[in-house]
């Protein structure tokens, strides 16, 4: 069945730095969903991609779904300290909706 | 709006005892599903309802069951509890097909 692996699983960064998390499926991907859950709290939408090669920006984030929609990224660009949490991407296939969720990058921000 | 509702916020079952824990969803969306969070494996699906019917099912056994009611609230039943089962359930509703979930504050089950 379709398996959506991410990575790294753990990153720490002094605040100010950039951080990148990585996104692979195994299949093709219709859509890719990115979700921030804050350290005692449940996950938060943050962004849904749908087309090959597509790029957007929130603010310091930079979401990217590759162009065989096989892959995608989050850029957090001069991370601060709300930036802390899991941050897990989540993409359904072809045939079907059910969302399949990476195991999530945890990220840690020190000041 | 209100958000996502999950009852209870917390349970302590033993082993063999089974379980049910309930979703209500935001308002007018149709679409429930739930996913059970444990730190070794992450989030996984468990099912999705759909104005009353299943739609989607996850690779859990038959002892994970559940059901959506007219009004859209949902229900989630784990028969013969066991150690592993341990875990926060999240329900997520959604006012589409593929569109963004919104996830409830969950229910954490602790099996002992």
């Amino acid at each position: 069945g379709q398996q959506v692996m991410q990575i790294p699983q753990y990153q720490h960064v002094q605040e100010g730095e950039d951080f990148t998390t990585y996104c692979n499926s195994s299949t093709t991907l219709s859509n890719i969903q990115w979700y921030k859950q804050r350290p005692g709290g449940h996950p938060v939408f943050l962004i849904q991609l749908v087309k090959s090669g597509e790029v957007k920006k929130q603010k310091r984030l930079t979401f990217q779904f590759g162009e065989a929609k096989k892959n995608s990224s989050l850029h957090i660009t001069a991370t601060q300290t709300t930036d802390v949490g899991t941050y897990f991407c989540a993409g359904s296939g072809n045939s079907g909706y059910a969302l399949n969720f990476g195991k999530g990058t945890s990220l840690l921000v020190t000041p | 709006k209100a958000g996502v509702t999950q009852t209870p916020r917390y349970l302590i079952k033993t082993r063999g005892q089974q379980v049910t824990l309930s979703c209500s969803p935001i308002s007018g969306h149709r679409s429930v599903s739930w996913y059970q969070q444990t730190p070794g494996q992450g989030l996984q699906f468990l099912f999705e309802y759909f104005s009353e019917t299943q739609r989607n099912k996850g690779n859990f056994p038959g002892r994970f069951s559940g059901r959506q009611f007219s009004n859209s609230r949902s229900e989630m039943n784990v028969s013969t509890l066991e150690l592993g089962d341990s875990a926060l359930y999240l329900c997520a509703s959604t006012a589409g097909r593929g569109g963004e979930q919104y996830f409830g504050p969950g229910t954490r089950l602790t099996v002992t």
